[in-house]
């Protein structure tokens, strides 16, 4: 059974970088049918897909971010990362790591979630 | 983009009523149109994939159905475990987005 599990600064100052860590157990990040995306949840409000990542290496973020977003992968650990740049108040969410499962060559649905990390930004 | 809304925002009902959601697209995106379920400080869980597949382990009480731009998420008969945000996610242009969620509590 595939867990995965967001970790990082539960705290960052504004205009710095948010960097987070999803640690994938129980199966490969290297399996060639899913990606690996990142989604966020303000407090109280709705779900907002962030980007998704390949095995291979391969993105693609939300354009509402602004190119800010930079996601990552580390096959020997098991893991992908998030850095979000030059960051604002409006960006204190719970932050979610979810596999993308792949249905051809299409990312398609999410299943399963990480339990979310909350990241507050404020100096 | 791709919108997604959602109605009603949020509704009441009792245990055993029939409870429908509705999920209207801003465009046609086939049945490429999924449910999830959150439950307060949890995580989204997926019910129901490409419009009216039932996700394994998944109570046979929920259920979706729809195509191209209107959709419709059902709960046949509710429970007090039910209670919830229910959230529709489209994936039709390998962007995805979210409707703005469906708040479900007991009368």
């Amino acid at each position: 059974q595939v867990r995965l599990q967001e970790s990082g600064p539960g705290l960052v100052k504004p205009s710095q970088t948010l960097s987070l860590t999803c640690t994938v157990s129980g199966g490969s990040i290297s399996s060639t049918n899913y990606y690996w995306s990142w989604i966020r949840q303000p407090a109280g409000k709705g779900l907002e897909w962030i980007g998704r990542i390949y095995t291979s290496g391969s993105t693609k973020y939300n354009p509402s971010l602004k190119s800010r977003a930079t996601i990552s992968i580390d096959t020997s650990k098991n893991q992908f990362s998030l850095k979000l740049t030059s960051v604002t108040a409006a960006d204190t969410a719970i932050y979610f790591c979810a596999r993308d499962v792949l249905v051809t060559t299409v990312p398609s649905w999410f299943d399963p979630w990480g339990q979310g990390t909350r990241v507050t930004v404020s100096s | 983009d791709i919108q997604l809304t959602q109605s009603p925002s949020s509704l009441s009902a009792s245990v055993g009523d029939r409870v429908t959601i509705t999920c209207q697209a801003s465009q046609d995106i086939s049945d490429y149109l999924n449910w999830y379920q959150q439950k307060p400080g949890k995580a989204p869980k997926l019910l129901i994939y490409d419009a009216s597949n039932l996700q394994s382990g998944v109570p046979s009480r929920f259920s979706g159905s729809g195509s191209g731009t209107d959709f419709t998420f059902t709960i046949s008969s509710l429970q007090p475990e039910d209670i919830a945000t229910y959230y529709c996610q489209q994936y039709d242009n390998l962007l995805v987005t979210f409707g703005q969620g469906t708040r479900l509590d007991i009368k």
